[in-house]
């Protein structure tokens, strides 16, 4: 019964290549985020849908795009992967948009090769 | 741009001792909320103070939102090993739908 999943868990990929992340929550949430934490552990929000809209858009390279076919799933697409995209990927859900309590997945590990 | 700088960075403390973790900026935020987070895990919500100089405990916890709003304080009594983890800041601000995480402050509590 895991309120908030990420698969993979770990992702071992080439530089240039092109990968999927998914994300699903089973808390009937509207709100659901991509957070980047780096390897000195900083969490950055990436992008965050509402009801399936975008409603955060932050300062990421295009070749990051967010898709959310429903309010319960959240997907991340990387293109041309690079070096420095190597990071954990947080996927996270909350009741709605206003800053409200988030639950966190357990994150997907990237390592761009 | 809003930072949230996080002190100590490192804290490494015996069983039994007390300790206090400061979430600091030169922004105001209209909430601020301290996540714990694990090994191999995502963060974990401890707590959310809204107004300033708001005070809540949560048994060994205490967490003090300052006056101004500017800053908060994470103080842990008689920290315990489980008590080992990742303490994240975040500062959520009027007007938008985001929280800015603090830098991380890493406690290791030894048996």
């Amino acid at each position: 019964d895991t309120a908030v999943s990420q698969t993979p868990k770990y992702l071992v990929t080439q530089m240039g290549n092109d990968k999927s992340i998914k994300c699903e929550q089973n808390l009937g949430h509207d709100t659901m985020y991509w957070y980047k934490q780096d390897s000195k552990k900083f969490l950055k929000i990436m992008f965050s849908y509402n009801n399936k809209e975008l409603i955060i858009n932050e300062t990421v390279p295009n070749r990051f795009s967010p898709k959310s076919p429903d309010k319960a799933h959240l997907n991340l697409h990387i293109n041309s992967l690079e070096l420095g995209d190597s990071a954990v990927y947080f996927c996270a859900s909350s009741q709605g948009p206003l800053r409200e309590t988030q639950y966190f997945g357990p994150g997907t590990r990237l390592l761009v090769l | 741009t809003q930072l949230l700088e996080q002190s100590p960075q490192f804290l490494s403390i015996q069983e039994g001792e007390n300790l206090t973790v400061y979430c600091n900026s030169s922004s105001v935020f209209s909430s601020l909320q301290w996540y714990r987070q694990e090994p191999g895990e995502g963060p974990v919500l401890l707590v959310t103070v809204v107004t300033g100089g708001e005070v809540k405990k949560l048994k060994r916890l205490t967490f003090q939102f300052g006056d101004a709003r500017k800053d908060s304080s994470l103080h842990i009594t008689a920290a315990q090993p489980g008590d080992t983890g990742l303490y994240l800041c975040a500062g959520g601000g009027a007007g938008t739908y985001k929280y800015i995480f603090g830098t991380g402050t890493r406690l290791k509590v030894l048996a």
